[in-house]
């Protein structure tokens, strides 16, 4: 089964600072997908970057960037120079496909979330 | 209007009784799927769709049922609703199940069960 951890309940940051928010996987899968999701106050899903098991740099857009280590099976999100915008829940998220499931379909799973709050 | 839109936003169910959550996708989107969002939980994964007539269960599928009859709707049905299941429901649609294919949520149906 995949699964998806992010231990960061809650985090702060300094407009204008840089921010990791964690994420750490789980899966017996060769081929993955991992994505990056933020949900603002209004409850929507946006999402921002993604990054695949077989990708030999780290994806980036814009301010995002996605620090991942696939042999510690993490792949945490890295947000440069804050902004009041930023606040929001964040979600880290897997895709697989595994053999069973090539009539069905790959699933997405979702680890817990962190909320970042950014202080002016 | 484009995309993917959810019915009702609002929801005030009692104990008991069925309700049916809507999902509409224009994109003709294959994949389809249902979360809710819990807090300390985030989004699990309910049911989901690789195409019409095609469905499997998520990690919490007990007290729910899905169709998918064609390709641009995929309704939730609770059964008989209990409390446990008051959440935050959302739906959302990919093209393809490759690993890179981002998914695309509707705006999300808040239902209360009392």
């Amino acid at each position: 089964a995949q699964k998806i951890t992010q231990t960061q309940p809650g985090m702060f940051v300094q407009e204008k600072e840089a921010v990791t928010l964690d994420c750490t996987y789980d899966t017996s899968d060769p081929s993955y997908g991992l994505f990056w999701y933020k949900q603002p106050s209004s409850g929507e899903m946006i999402f921002l970057i993604y990054q695949g098991s077989y990708d030999q740099q780290n994806a980036t857009e814009g301010r995002y960037s996605l620090n991942f280590q696939k042999a510690r099976k993490s792949a945490n999100l890295v947000i440069s120079a804050s902004q009041l915008g930023d606040s929001a829940m964040y979600f880290c998220a897997m895709r697989v496909v595994p053999p069973w499931a090539e009539t069905s379909g790959s699933r997405l799973t979702f680890g817990e979330g962190t909320q970042l709050t950014v202080n002016p | 209007d484009a995309g993917i839109t959810q019915s009702p936003r609002y929801k005030i169910t009692e104990t008991g009784r069925q309700v049916t959550l809507m999902c509409h996708q224009t994109w003709s989107h294959s994949y389809m799927f249902w979360y809710r969002q819990d807090l300390g939980h985030g989004l699990r994964l309910i049911y989901y769709s690789a195409a019409a007539d095609i469905t499997d269960k998520g990690e919490v599928p007990d007290g729910y049922v899905v169709s998918r009859s064609k390709t641009e709707n995929f309704p939730l049905t609770l059964e008989s609703a209990t409390r446990s299941q008051t959440s935050v429901y959302f739906c959302a649609s990919s093209d393809y199940g490759t690993l890179n294919t981002e998914a695309f949520f509707g705006q999300g149906t808040r239902l209360t069960v009392v």
